[in-house]
């Protein structure tokens, strides 16, 4: 079973700045996967980034980093020189064993960029 | 198309009613799952085809929801006596990757069904 806690309801930055977004996961599979996809306004589910279990190092794209704590089940997200563009609502999931299309997603986070 | 399209974008229908939701994967795509998403909630597994077959459909809530991917590509979820409690955003998303591999999973806009 995959559970996904993401305790910040809102979060505001300033344009330029870094941002982190929090996350916590719990899970009884040995293998698993950690995502993060953003949903801006127009509904759709935008993949960000992906941490497997076994990964030593943090994963990165582009502008997000993906800060993988393995002991303290947590992959935060780090967003850094935020844009205006990123304002969204952004969801941590994870997967587990085999089956990493079967994700458990948290209730999200809304990110306003402020200019 | 070059994204995964679902039609209709918005569908309002009694209580009582028999709804479908179409789901068209990227060409190629050989795993389409079903996901929920009610009003300020994440999205919920429902249910994942691998090719034709349901490999999972753990997440479906009931008897009166059902999916179909006849042809492998095209997917259907049908939800039948549809109540108030079935409004929510459904989502369909399409991966490449078979079972036992990490894979970026691409979404659709999703079908937004009210139940009045």
């Amino acid at each position: 079973a995959q559970k996904i806690t993401q305790t910040q309801p809102g979060m505001f930055v300033q344009e330029k700045e870094a941002v982190t977004l929090d996350c916590t996961y719990d899970t009884s599979d040995q293998s698993y996967g950690l995502f993060w996809y953003k949903q801006p306004s127009s509904g759709e589910m935008i993949f960000l980034i992906y941490q497997g279990s076994y990964d030593e190092q943090n994963a990165t794209e582009g502008r997000y980093s993906l800060n993988f704590q393995k002991a303290r089940k947590s992959a935060n997200l780090v967003i850094s020189a935020s844009q205006l563009g990123d304002s969204a609502m952004y969801f941590c999931a994870n997967a587990g064993g085999t089956s990493y299309g079967k994700l458990t997603f948290g209730q999200g986070t809304i990110l306003t960029v402020h200019p | 198309g070059a994204g995964v399209s679902q039609t209709p974008s918005n569908k309002v229908t009694e209580k009582g009613k028999y709804v479908e939701l179409r789901c068209d994967p990227i060409s190629g795509h050989t795993a389409l799952y079903w996901y929920r998403q009610s009003l300020g909630q994440g999205p919920e597994f429902l249910i994942y085809f691998q090719g034709t077959g349901a490999a999972d459909d753990s997440g479906l809530p009931n008897d009166r929801f059902f999916a179909v991917r006849p042809e492998g590509s095209v997917s259907t979820l049908k939800i039948q006596r549809t109540e108030r409690g079935d409004s929510a955003v459904y989502l369909c998303a399409s991966s490449a990757m078979t079972g036992g591999d990490t894979g970026e999973l691409f979404f659709g806009e999703g079908s937004r069904l009210t139940v009045l």
